[in-house]
């Protein structure tokens, strides 16, 4: 069965820190590693990797994935308010029979509090 | 362009009553997925259809939970009786064939007393 671990499960900082968050995986037939932010709604969608070693970077956020060793970081710098959140790390599967394909297993996600 | 459209966006009802949660999808998405989320067991995938069909129902917690696509642009989730633990937030996403990425709907609060 997929797995999908993410460490820490909360992290508290303060304004201008910078976080590393953790997401390890097992996969059958890994196609992609995806992260999600969610507020107080609905997740909202951050990054997409489906290549080891490229970094996918959006203003103060970037991640990384390794297929090696099977993990993926998400980065934040200067840390702000508002990135308070829930962080989802999230795997897809390609196409190797069964019923598994098309969907994702998620994480249990990160919590994130910024302190002012 | 619209997201996912979810309605209702809250409900409360009393135990034993039935629950119809609705949701549209992006146009031109082929996959349909519904959620549930709480904090105790986070987010959980409950059924996802393919072109209108259930893929994969094994995440759908019991008898008492059923849902439909009946054509590309709308699905259902019935609870039927509801009960108290089926409080939660209940997520549509969809999601187009050639991609992972889901984009989610605002969400369905469920509280029933």
């Amino acid at each position: 069965e997929d797995k999908v671990v993410q460490s820490p499960l909360s992290l508290v900082v303060h304004e201008g820190d910078t976080v590393t968050l953790n997401c390890s995986y097992e996969v059958t037939n890994f196609r992609s590693l995806l992260w999600y932010k969610q507020e107080k709604k609905a997740p909202t969608f951050l990054f997409m990797l489906t290549s080891s070693g490229i970094e996918k970077k959006s203003g103060r956020l970037s991640s990384i994935l390794d297929k090696k060793e099977l993990f993926s970081i998400l980065n934040i710098t200067a840390t702000q308010t508002g990135d308070s959140a829930i962080y989802l790390c999230a795997v897809g599967r390609g196409y190797a029979g069964g019923t598994s394909y098309g969907k994702l297993t998620f994480g249990q996600g990160t919590i994130l509090t910024v302190h002012p | 362009d619209a997201g996912v459209i979810q309605s209702p966006r809250h409900e409360v009802t009393e135990m034993g009553q039935e629950v119809t949660l609705r949701c549209k999808p992006i146009s031109g998405h082929d996959y349909l997925f519904w959620y549930r989320q709480t904090m105790m067991r986070g987010l959980e995938l409950l059924i996802y259809f393919n072109n209108n069909v259930p893929i994969d129902d094994s995440g759908m917690p019991e008898d008492r939970f059923s849902a439909k696509m009946p054509n590309a642009s709308f699905s259902t989730l019935k609870i039927q009786p509801s009960e108290p633990r089926d409080s939660a937030v209940y997520f549509c996403a969809s999601s187009y064939s050639g991609t992972d990425t889901q984009y989610f709907g605002p969400g369905t609060r469920l509280t029933v007393l």
